[in-house]
Order: C-alpha cells, then structure tokens, then sequence
C-alpha cells in the first residue's frame, strides 16, 4: 500500500531563503507524485507532478522537486522564499481506486 | 477548460439540521469526483468518492452520506448535523491522476 510522510508539520524560513519540504513515499508501483498547495480558506492547487518523465520537475511560483528513487523522496524547493509563499503544503501519491494517498502537510512561514 | 464549482463558500447550522453542499464540474464528462474534509490543524480526509453516475464508494463511516445523481454533479448530504462535522468541506474532480479542487466550503455546527 502507498504511503505519504511529511517531514515537519510547520517550516520557518527567512524571505529570500532556499526553500525545501520534505516528502517520502513508499509505492509498490512506480509512482505517480504531485506536490499541492493551500491557501488560507481556499482549495488545493496542483503545483507539480511526477509522471515518470523527468526527475526533475518544475512547477508554478518557481517552486521544483526532485523524484530519487533511491531515496524514495520527492522534496519541493524553490531558491528564494516570497512572503506570498507562506501556505500549507502537501505531497501525495497516486494509490488505487483512482485516489490520491496524501501527507499530513507542512505550513510554511516565511520570516520577514 | 474545466472548471469545478463548489457552493455555499461558508455556512454556519445549527446541531440536528440537515446538510447539503453541492459541487459541479464544467468541461469535461465522466469524471471522477470527490469529497474530502479537513478538521481543524488536520490533513485531508477522503469521505467519499465516485466514478459515475449513482456509484459512490464511502471511506469513512460517519453522519454523512453523497450522491451523484448527474454525471458531473456531486452532492454531499447529511440528515442530522452533529458539532463533530464541523470542519472545511472540499470537492475535487480527477481526469486521470492529478486531483483539481474547489474553493471549498467552511462548515460550522453550532
């Protein structure tokens, strides 16, 4: 069965510090991984996904992520954190019967 | 494009009301529609989710109930509110494997 784990349920960073979330999966196919974010009383917007192409994925807001098998990570980064980018986060997996098996999320402040 | 509404954005009912929040999907046939709640400083919770018309899967036991009587409409219902239903209510439509959510709706029992 599929699995999501998010390292760290708040992350502190300084505007225009690097960004980096923390996701691990564990999948017993290879897997399907996308990256969402929350804004305060809002929906989920997708910000990425992995589809077995490249490993290296670039989403919106210049967020990326990195697929490592090896490691079984999907970590979200971006360079330089915005104030704008203070948000929940969430990683998920694609499981079966068309689901998508979520983390806990990270909320994400950003320090002026 | 597709685009996915969800109504009313908040409510407020009181304890033993009825419930109903609907959720409909424009631009796109047969697809697979969910309803998720977050509680408080909680993730996301899969309730129900559906792959047609009439065909609706249950993942967790509770007070609520869907349905989806029209193939891009999905509703979720309850007959009785308790306080424990409280909480931000999300509907989302999938194509294949990325979920697209609405704006959802916050719910609170009083």
């Amino acid at each position: 069965a599929q699995s999501v784990t998010q390292l760290g349920s708040h992350v502190s960073v300084s505007e225009g510090a690097l960004v980096l979330l923390r996701c691990n999966y564990s999948s017993s196919v290879p897997p399907y991984l996308f990256w969402y974010v929350q804004y305060p009383n809002q929906g989920l917007q997708l910000l990425l996904k992995y589809t077995s192409a490249a490993t290296l994925v670039k989403g919106i807001n210049g967020f990326e992520a990195e697929f490592k098998k090896s490691e079984t990570s999907f970590h979200l980064t971006k360079p330089s954190a915005h104030m704008s980018d203070a948000a929940e986060y969430f990683c998920a997996v694609k499981g079966s019967n068309y689901q998508l098996i979520w983390g806990a999320g990270t909320k994400l402040i950003i320090k002026p | 494009s597709q685009t996915i509404h969800q109504w009313p954005a908040t409510l407020v009912q009181p304890v033993g009301s009825p419930l109903s929040l609907e959720c409909t999907v424009e631009g796109t046939s047969n697809p697979n529609l969910y309803w998720y709640r977050q509680a408080a400083g909680r993730g996301l919770q899969l309730l129900f989710y559906s792959v047609g018309i009439g065909q609706i899967s249950s993942e967790v036991p509770q007070n609520l109930s869907a349905s989806r009587p029209q193939d891009r409409q999905f509703i979720l219902s309850s007959k009785k509110l308790l306080l424990s239903d409280s909480g931000f209510y999300l509907c989302a439509w999938s194509p294949t494997a990325e979920a697209f959510f609405g704006q959802g709706t916050r719910l609170t029992v009083v």
